[in-house]
C-alpha cells in the first residue's frame, strides 16, 4: 500500500493476556518508530529501528514490551501480561531519512485492556 | 519531565479568523521543530517544520514562528477553515539522537462555521 499500515485497528483484551500489534511501513523507508498515546497524553516514544542497526529501545516502559522488525520491513510490537495502564493508541511511523524529516504515521492500533 | 509543552488543550476560532497554537520547550538543544495535525481515528500527518536557524517558515495558510530566546513556537493558521478542526501536535528533535522526536500533548482546534 501507499501508506503505513497497522493491524489490528482495535484490540480489546483481558488483563494478563499477551497482544501483538503489527506495522507495515512505507516501502523503502529504513526508519521505523513506535509511539503510544495514552488518554490526555502526548505521543510517547517507545522504540526506533534504523536499517540493520541495533534498535533504540530506550522508550519501552517495561520488560513486558518488546518489538522486532523482520527483514527491515514489517515490525511487531508485543506486550506480554497486559495491564490496564497499557490501554492506549499505539502508533507506528516510518521515514526515509535517518535524521530530521517527516514521519509518516499509520492510523494506529487502539488497545483496551479490561 | 515534559520537554515539549502545549498548555492549551483546546481552542475555538471563528471561520476566517486567525488560529494561533502555542508550544513551549525546555531543552535549548532542540534543533528542529515540526507541527503535525491529527484527525479522529487517523494517524498524525505532517504539516510544517522549522529549523532552529530560522525564526519563521510559511506554507500557504500556515506559518510557524520560532522564538529561541523564549523557547517558544507558534503555529498560525489564517484564514481558519472548518476543515482545520483537528488536534495539533508540536514536536522537537534534539541534536543528539536526532531521530527521537519529542511530542507535546496536543491542542484540539475547533473552527466554527
Amino acid at each position: 500500500g501507499a501508506g503505513v499500515s497497522q493491524s489490528p485497528s482495535n484490540k480489546v483484551t483481558e488483563k494478563g493476556k499477551d497482544v501483538e500489534l503489527r506495522c507495515d511501513p512505507i516501502s523503502g523507508h529504513t526508519a521505523l518508530y513506535w509511539y503510544r498515546q495514552s488518554l490526555g497524553q502526548g505521543l510517547e516514544f517507545l522504540i526506533y529501528f534504523q536499517g540493520n542497526s541495533a534498535p533504540d529501545k530506550s522508550g519501552l516502559p517495561s520488560d513486558r514490551f518488546s518489538a522486532e522488525r523482520t527483514g527491515g520491513s514489517v515490525s511487531t510490537l508485543t506486550i506480554q501480561r497486559t495491564q490496564q495502564e497499557d490501554s492506549a493508541v499505539y502508533l507506528c511511523a516510518s521515514s526515509s531519512t535517518r535524521t530530521t524529516g517527516e514521519l509518516f504515521f499509520g492510523e494506529g492500533s487502539r488497545l483496551t485492556v479490561l | 519531565d515534559q520537554q515539549v509543552k502545549q498548555n492549551s488543550p483546546s481552542l475555538s476560532v471563528q471561520e476566517g479568523r486567525i488560529s494561533i497554537l502555542n508550544c513551549d520547550y525546555t531543552n535549548s538543544m532542540f534543533d528542529y521543530f515540526l507541527w503535525y495535525k491529527k484527525y479522529p481515528a487517523e494517524g498524525p500527518t505532517f504539516l510544517i517544520s522549522i529549523s532552529s536557524i530560522k525564526d519563521k517558515n510559511e506554507d500557504g495558510r500556515f506559518t510557524v514562528f520560532l522564538n529561541k530566546s523564549a523557547k517558544h513556537l507558534s503555529l498560525h493558521i489564517v484564514p481558519s477553515q472548518p476543515g482545520d478542526s483537528a488536534v495539533y501536535f508540536c514536536a522537537a528533535i534534539p541534536r543528539s539522537g536526532t531521530y527521537k522526536y519529542i511530542f507535546g500533548t496536543g491542542t484540539r482546534l475547533k473552527v466554527l462555521a
